[in-house]
């Protein structure tokens, strides 16, 4: 049973709008939730994060929100730019765990110029 | 400041074969981990280290060995290769900072068993 998912494989967007990147968690341990970044042919690299005592961490253009009660978190990118084109990994940790994180199989996002 | 580096960067085996891949990090963390990358999927945890001469299985262990003897290093070893092993291995590295546990990614190793 996977415990981090990303439903949306894919999401393609217009460069100056909005990016929403989705993700929904089962595990009632996970305290904290972090974003990564993956271009092709390189490791993924940390984006943003939050904990779970809060419920919007914002970095910039980007922001998580975090609904704790509907077990779902959000990737906001606003605005998108063309070099946002990437494949964008949620991941979940509990801090009992040895920092250890339960990935989504990812989004990829297009942003079209 | 290399951060996480990655060795070899490619590899083919035949099947039955055997190799070390050799994950480093030059950042002074105490957990180092061992992914692997599947086609549309997520990372899955093969291993991974709390310390220097600890090491503890992920959700992924079958087929694989790590050690680490020294604290910036971390080798993942695959003893008998099998075509189900082909995949992009990613060490990662991090330190318990806080509530964060951010984990700093090598470039990857592309792997190809045939």
């Amino acid at each position: 049973d996977q415990q981090v998912k990303q439903n949306s494989p894919s999401l393609s967007v217009q460069e100056g709008r909005i990016s929403i990147l989705n993700c929904d968690y089962t595990n009632s341990m996970f305290d904290y939730f972090l974003w990564y970044k993956k271009y092709p042919a390189e490791g993924p690299t940390f984006l943003i994060s939050i904990s779970s005592i809060k419920d919007k961490n914002e970095d910039g253009r980007f922001t998580v929100f975090l609904n704790k009660s509907a077990k779902h978190l959000s990737l906001h990118i606003v605005p998108s730019q063309p070099g946002d084109s990437a494949v964008y990994f949620c991941a979940a940790s509990a801090r009992t765990n040895a920092g250890k994180s339960t990935f989504g199989d990812g989004t990829t996002l297009t942003v079209k110029p | 400041n290399a951060g996480v580096t990655q060795t070899p960067k490619f590899r083919v085996l035949k099947t039955g074969q055997s190799m070390t891949l050799l994950c480093a990090q030059d950042m002074n963390h105490e957990y180092m981990y061992w992914y692997r990358q599947d086609p549309g999927m997520g990372l899955r945890l093969i291993h991974y280290s709390v310390g220097e001469g600890t090491t503890a299985k992920g959700e992924v262990p079958d087929g694989y060995n790590v050690s680490r003897l020294k604290k910036q290093n971390f080798l993942l070893g695959l003893e008998s290769a099998a075509p189900s092993q082909t995949s992009v291995y990613f060490c990662a590295s991090s330190y318990p900072r806080g509530s964060t546990y951010e984990q700093y990614f090598g470039p990857g190793t592309r792997l190809t068993v045939t």
